[in-house]
């Protein structure tokens, strides 16, 4: 089954660091665009950035610039969403999501499960 | 960066009735490249909409979306039980950032 995996729920302190992962299967990863979305409690979708994992290719939202840093493992399929001090307003759901396109940035055609990340003292 | 403004931000319609939601461009979106999702609670977001007015595979086809340029929208033209939820436009353009609309909320009335 063509499908994307997030790692489970994390709960931190802020200046904490974090890595989350998002895993496919089924599919070429290497040619599909992967983005990652913040919905925040009560709050809408945002896009924080997208990556090609064939080269590393990344491009961030100017919001999330410098704030989290995306990289990916083609060798195992897997795109990684990482924080180096974590703050109480991180605390969201997470989602990367697959563009409908081989190696073009399009719609999001494939969504994993979410990873929830709670930031609290 | 586009900043995509949804209207309303919430529609209260009884099951059967007609939905059409607003999502307005800040610049053109570069070749209508403008998709909607439908969220519901506790789920992933689901692509229902692509290139302004294109299905994803699988949705039913009381969705349709039109528009192009700036002003685009999504119509439900019989709204079921199951299309009450959050629906949120995203414009992908010709290269990222991409941005979401902040949503619209479609409830049972």
């Amino acid at each position: 089954e063509v499908q994307l995996v997030q790692s489970g729920a994390e709960v931190k302190k802020p200046g904490e660091s974090l890595k989350i992962s998002c895993k496919g299967s089924a599919y070429s990863f290497a040619t599909y665009w992967i983005g990652w979305v913040r919905h925040l409690p009560g709050k809408g979708l945002e896009w924080m950035g997208i990556i090609f994992p064939g080269d590393s290719d990344t491009r961030y939202s100017p919001s999330f610039q410098g704030q989290v840093s995306m990289s990916v493992d083609k060798s195992i399929n897997t795109a990684y969403l990482q924080w180096g001090s974590l703050k109480a307003s991180d605390s969201a759901i997470y989602y990367c999501a697959r563009a409908r396109v081989s190696s073009s940035w399009d719609a999001f055609d494939l969504w994993g499960q979410g990873t929830m990340v709670s930031v609290s003292s | 960066d586009i900043v995509l403004t949804q209207s309303p931000g919430t529609l209260s319609l009884s099951p059967g009735e007609r939905a059409t939601l607003s999502c307005r461009a800040s610049q053109t979106v570069s070749g209508n490249y403008l998709a909607w999702y439908q969220r519901k609670p506790g789920q992933a977001p689901r692509l229902l909409i692509y290139g302004a007015s294109r299905r994803a595979t699988g949705i039913p086809d009381r969705f349709s979306g039109s528009g192009s340029g700036t002003d685009f929208s999504l119509t439900i033209s019989r709204l079921e039980p199951e299309d009450f939820a959050v629906y949120y436009c995203h414009q992908y353009g010709s290269s990222p950032p991409g941005t979401f609309g902040q949503g619209t909320k479609v409830e049972i009335k």
